[in-house]
């Protein structure tokens, strides 16, 4: 079965540079969620997207942006890199279904900020 | 590679009743291990980790590594802990693997 899908897997950036995220939900899943994970520490939620609104925000820096487009696929964008957005970046997808859905986890993507 | 299973998808249980999450991991060494909640529509949330020992609201695990398990209980469910389950560890790279959850639905 598919799964959900991030690219790239790996990234490394400069200071100050721009970085894109991609992540491609389960077919047919219509809710999108960003977690980024630090060295060592829990996964932190970024912001969530249901039907291409943002559903839940969390602590996304004002530099970071994010949508989900009409084929539910979601993009992070994240501007002027600092050495601390250094972290696994994973979503998640699920189905809204008006209870408590399943979320299946991407494989993340490893960003390293030189 | 380490590896968390959850092997039921779904528990009901009545208001009142004891509840008993199972989660089983595969690790040769001294795993951390956790457990997050999702309530409806919401955001993923750390519940509980094994080397704090603490219990939120009302919830327990321990580490059983005879059996390589970490099972979420609570003696009396509520009807407010209606929600998503998921074990989970760190993989080597520090990574955290998720189990594959367990919905629970406590009835009135």
């Amino acid at each position: 079965a598919a799964g959900v899908i991030q690219s790239p897997r790996h990234l490394i950036k400069e200071k100050r540079e721009t970085a894109t995220l991609k992540c491609y939900p389960i077919p047919r899943h219509d809710t999108v969620y960003w977690y980024q994970q630090g060295p060592g520490q829990d996964p932190q939620f970024l912001i969530s997207f249901y039907e291409k609104m943002q559903s839940d925000k969390g602590s996304i820096p004002d530099r970071f942006s994010a949508q989900q487009f009409s084929d539910y696929h979601s993009e992070l964008n994240m501007s002027s890199l600092e050495l601390g957005d250094s972290a696994l970046y994973f979503c998640a997808s699920s189905l809204a279904a008006g209870g408590p859905e399943t979320q299946y986890f991407g494989p993340g993507t490893r960003l390293l900020v030189l | 590679a380490q590896r968390v299973t959850q092997p039921e998808k779904l528990l009901s249980v009545f208001k009142g009743a004891p509840v008993e999450l199972k989660c089983n991991y595969s690790y040769s060494g001294s795993p951390e291990l956790f457990w997050y909640v999702q309530y409806s529509r919401q955001r993923l949330q750390l519940l509980l980790r094994h080397i704090s020992r603490e219990s939120i609201k009302g919830f327990t695990a321990d580490l059983n590594k005879g059996e390589t398990s970490f099972h979420l209980k609570k003696p009396f469910a509520q009807e407010e802990d209606s929600a998503m389950y998921y074990c989970a560890t760190y993989n080597q790279g520090g990574k955290l693997i998720f189990g594959q959850g367990t919905e629970l639905s406590v009835k009135p």
